[in-house]
C-alpha cells in the first residue's frame, strides 16, 4: 500500500520570504499523481499544484512550486514570497493511476506566516 | 459556479444517537467521495460512488455507517449509532470523473459526547 509522509507537523515563515515544506512517499509503481492541497480553518480542501509522475518538469503555480525527485520519492512544496493568507494546513496526497485511484493523504504540515 | 456544498457544518450528539451528513456535489459532477478526517490527520476515503453506484467502500464501517446517493446527484452519510471515536471531520468532494480534479466541501464537524 501506498504511504505519504510530511516529517514537519509545523513551520513558520516571514511575510515576504520563501519556505519549503517536505513530502515524501513509498510506492512500487511507475506512474501515479501528487499533489499538494491546502486546508485553510474553513477546512474547505483546495487543490494547490499538481505533477505527473511521468513528466520530469516540475510543475509551478504562480508562488507555489514543486522539487519533485522521483528517485528519491520526494515531493516538496516551495512557496515564494509568503503573504498571510498562506497561513493553513498543507497536505500532500498520493494517487495511483490503476487500481481504485483514491487519494492517499500525508498527516499535514501547519504552515504560520509571521508579518 | 456554486461548490460543494454540505451540511450541516457542526453538529452535536450524544453518543448511540443517529447522525446524518448531506452532500450536494457541483453540478454535473459524476463521481462523488466521502472522507474522514481526524484531529491532526489527513483526509481518509470512506466511499466513493459513480453516479449512483458505490465502486469503492472498502473502508466503510459498515456496521454502524451507511451511506446512499440517490439519482446520483445528492449524497446522504449517516452513522447509527455514534459513538465516542466517530468524532472527526467528514469532508464531501465531487469531480466530472474518477481522472479529474476532487473539489471539496467544506466539511461537517461531528462531536460525539
Amino acid at each position: 500500500a501506498q504511504t505519504v509522509t510530511q516529517s514537519q507537523p509545523e513551520m513558520s515563515v516571514q511575510e515576504a520570504e520563501t519556505v519549503t515544506l517536505s513530502c515524501t512517499y513509498d510506492t512500487s509503481e511507475s506512474d501515479y499523481y501528487l499533489f499538494w492541497y491546502k486546508q485553510p480553518p474553513s477546512r474547505q480542501m483546495i487543490l494547490v499544484i499538481r505533477q505527473e509522475a511521468y513528466k520530469q518538469q516540475n510543475a509551478t503555480e504562480n508562488r507555489f512550486s514543486v522539487n519533485f525527485q522521483k528517485a528519491a520519492k520526494s515531493f516538496s512544496l516551495k512557496i515564494s514570497d509568503s503573504q498571510l493568507g498562506d497561513a493553513a494546513m498543507y497536505f500532500c496526497a498520493y494517487r495511483s493511476v490503476r487500481g481504485s485511484e483514491k487519494l492517499v493523504f500525508g498527516k499535514g504540515t501547519k504552515l504560520t506566516v509571521n508579518p | 459556479e456554486a461548490g460543494v456544498v454540505q451540511s450541516p457544518r457542526y453538529k452535536i450528539i450524544e453518543k448511540k444517537q443517529p447522525v446524518a451528513f448531506w452532500c450536494n456535489p457541483i453540478s454535473g459532477h459524476n463521481t462523488l467521495y466521502w472522507y474522514l478526517q481526524n484531529l491532526g490527520q489527513g483526509p481518509e476515503l470512506l466511499i466513493r460512488y459513480e453516479n449512483e453506484e458505490a465502486v469503492d467502500d472498502s473502508q466503510l464501517p459498515k456496521d454502524r455507517f451507511s451511506a446512499e446517493r440517490l439519482k446520483g446527484v445528492d449524497s446522504t452519510l449517516k452513522i447509527q449509532p455514534a459513538e465516542l471515536g466517530d468524532s472527526a471531520v467528514y469532508l464531501c468532494a465531487s469531480s466530472l470523473s474518477l481522472y479529474n480534479e476532487q473539489f471539496f466541501g467544506p466539511g461537517t464537524r461531528l462531536t460525539v459526547l
